[in-house]
C-alpha cells in the first residue's frame, strides 16, 4: 500500500532556533503533499499544499515567511519552522496525494510532535 | 469557505453500534472522506463516498446525501480498539486544489 514517513517523530527545540521536518512518500510518487498541524484534542488545520517543483501554497492566516516548505522531488517535502517559538509547539502531520489510488485519497504521515522550549 | 459539523464526543458499549453524523456546507464539493485517528497517531483511510448512497466496508459502513449536506459513519459489532476519534473531511474540487478540509472530529469511547 501507500507508505509516508515523517522524520522525525519527535523534536524539543529551544525558542528561536529553526526545526526541519521531512515528508516522504515511499513507495509512490507524489506530485503534491499538504501540510496540516494539529493541537491537542482539535481537529487537522490545513496550512499548506506543497506542490513538486513550484512554490507551496499557504492558506490564509499561515506566515509563509515562518513555516518554509520545500518540494524538491516527487517524494520529498520539507517543512521548515523558522525561529520557533513556544506556541508552535503543536503535532505537524504530512499527507501525500496518491494519483493513482482508486479514490485519489490522501495518505498521513505518522506525525511529528514539536515541543518548543 | 468550508463548514463541517460533527458531534464532539460519542460513548458506546462493546459489541453495540454507532452512527456518527457530520454535516456540511461547501463548494465545490468532490467526495467526502472518513477518517480514524488513535491518539498520537496519523489518519487512517475508513471510507470514501462520492455519489448518494450507503458505502459498505466490514463493519464499517459510510453514507452520502449531497442535496442533504450530510453524511454518516455507521461502526457495528464495536470493539475496543474502535476507541478513537473519527473525522469527517470533505474535498473541495479540482480548481480549489483538491483540498480537504476536516470537522472537529468525534471521539468515540467504548466501554466493556
Amino acid at each position: 500500500g501507500a507508505v509516508v514517513s515523517q522524520h522525525p517523530s519527535w523534536v524539543i527545540c529551544k525558542s528561536g532556533t529553526s526545526v526541519k521536518i521531512e515528508c516522504r512518500s515511499l513507495d509512490f510518487q507524489a506530485t503534491t503533499m499538504f501540510w496540516y498541524r494539529q493541537f491537542p484534542k482539535q481537529s487537522l488545520m490545513l496550512m499548506a499544499t506543497s506542490n513538486e517543483g513550484s512554490k507551496a501554497t499557504y492558506e490564509q492566516g499561515v506566515e509563509k515567511d515562518k513555516f518554509l516548505i520545500n518540494h524538491a522531488s516527487l517524494t520529498l517535502s520539507t517543512l521548515t519552522v523558522t525561529s520557533a517559538h513556544p506556541e508552535d509547539s503543536s503535532f505537524y502531520i504530512c499527507s501525500a496525494r496518491h494519483n493513482r489510488g482508486p479514490y485519489n485519497e490522501q495518505f498521513f504521515g505518522p506525525g511529528t510532535r514539536l515541543t518548543v522550549l | 469557505g468550508q463548514n463541517i459539523d460533527q458531534p464532539t464526543e460519542m460513548t458506546a458499549t462493546e459489541g453495540a453500534i454507532v452512527q456518527i453524523n457530520c454535516t456540511y456546507q461547501t463548494s465545490g464539493f468532490n467526495g467526502l472522506f472518513w477518517y480514524q485517528q488513535h491518539a498520537g497517531e496519523a489518519p487512517t483511510f475508513l471510507s470514501y463516498n462520492v455519489l448518494d448512497g450507503l458505502e459498505e466496508k466490514g463493519r464499517f459502513s459510510s453514507f452520502l446525501s449531497r442535496s442533504k449536506g450530510y453524511s454518516y459513519l455507521l461502526l457495528k459489532e464495536l470493539q475496543m480498539k474502535d476507541s478513537a476519534s473519527y473525522l469527517c473531511a470533505v474535498r473541495v474540487g479540482k480548481a480549489a486544489g483538491n483540498k480537504l478540509t476536516f470537522g472537529g472530529g468525534t471521539r468515540v469511547l467504548v466501554k466493556p
